[in-house]
């Protein structure tokens, strides 16, 4: 299995609090990748990373921020959460080559917005 | 703009028997990647399957095979002979191009598989 993990697992918070998830890797993975999952919706990308300090939007970014200052770890943000960010969301990793970029997910944070 | 398409919401099959899952996508790119994730009650995601879009044989990996049917945009997943722990959700999903900023994937809404004994 890929060294992936993602903390917390899981989180009860409030509307309008910061909140911090993070994501950290021990493959020396060049890219990195935030997801949420939602019923319905099956996984969309939140923000994705192709190196430290490299980040770009994905389909779904709006009111998130993420940073990634080493190799290892990405840290997805939500500055404000709202009820509308109650989700699972997954961390994933891939590298060039092999079987051409194939992701693996970390094992996802359930995070609730009251 | 791309699409992965999964119409079977849900979806049950015998124990021993082959089950199919489709899956169709809609791309303008030549080139592309499809994948097939599996996700147990547990809630892990794992990868299953890999087709490229370049690639002359259908992807096969133990159980599973991919059907891919370039003109016809499908990528359906073939489980043969299944098992009790294939009960699960499906997800179709893919790549679009090859450029240095990895593979972002999108997904499709998935198909949850139950088998029954």
């Amino acid at each position: 299995d890929a060294g992936i993990t993602q903390s917390p697992r899981h989180k009860v918070t409030e509307t309008g609090t910061p909140v911090t998830l993070r994501c950290h890797q021990t493959e020396n993975h060049r890219y990195m990748y935030w997801y949420r999952q939602d019923p319905g919706h099956g996984l969309r990308l939140i923000h994705y990373s192709y190196g430290v300090k490299d980040t770009d939007k994905g389909e779904v970014s709006d009111g998130y921020s993420v940073s990634r200052s080493k190799t290892e770890d990405f840290l997805l943000t939500l500055e404000s959460a709202t009820s509308s960010q109650t989700s699972v969301y997954f961390c994933a990793i891939s590298e060039s080559g092999g079987r051409s970029y194939e992701q693996y997910f970390g094992p996802g944070t359930r995070l609730t917005v009251t | 703009a791309q699409k992965i398409t999964q119409t079977q919401p849900g979806m049950f099959v015998q124990e021993k028997e082959a089950v199919t899952l489709d899956c169709t996508y809609d791309t303008s790119d030549p080139s592309y990647g499809l994948f097939w994730y599996k996700q147990p009650s547990s809630g892990e995601m794992i990868f299953l399957i890999y087709q490229g879009s370049y690639d002359q044989q259908n992807a096969t990996e133990g159980r599973y095979s991919l059907n891919f049917q370039k003109a016809r945009k499908s990528a359906n997943l073939v489980i043969s002979a299944s098992q009790l722990g294939d009960s699960a959700m499906y997800f179709c999903a893919m790549r679009e191009g090859l450029d240095n900023q990895g593979g972002k994937l999108i997904f499709g809404q998935g198909t949850e598989l139950s088998v029954k004994p």
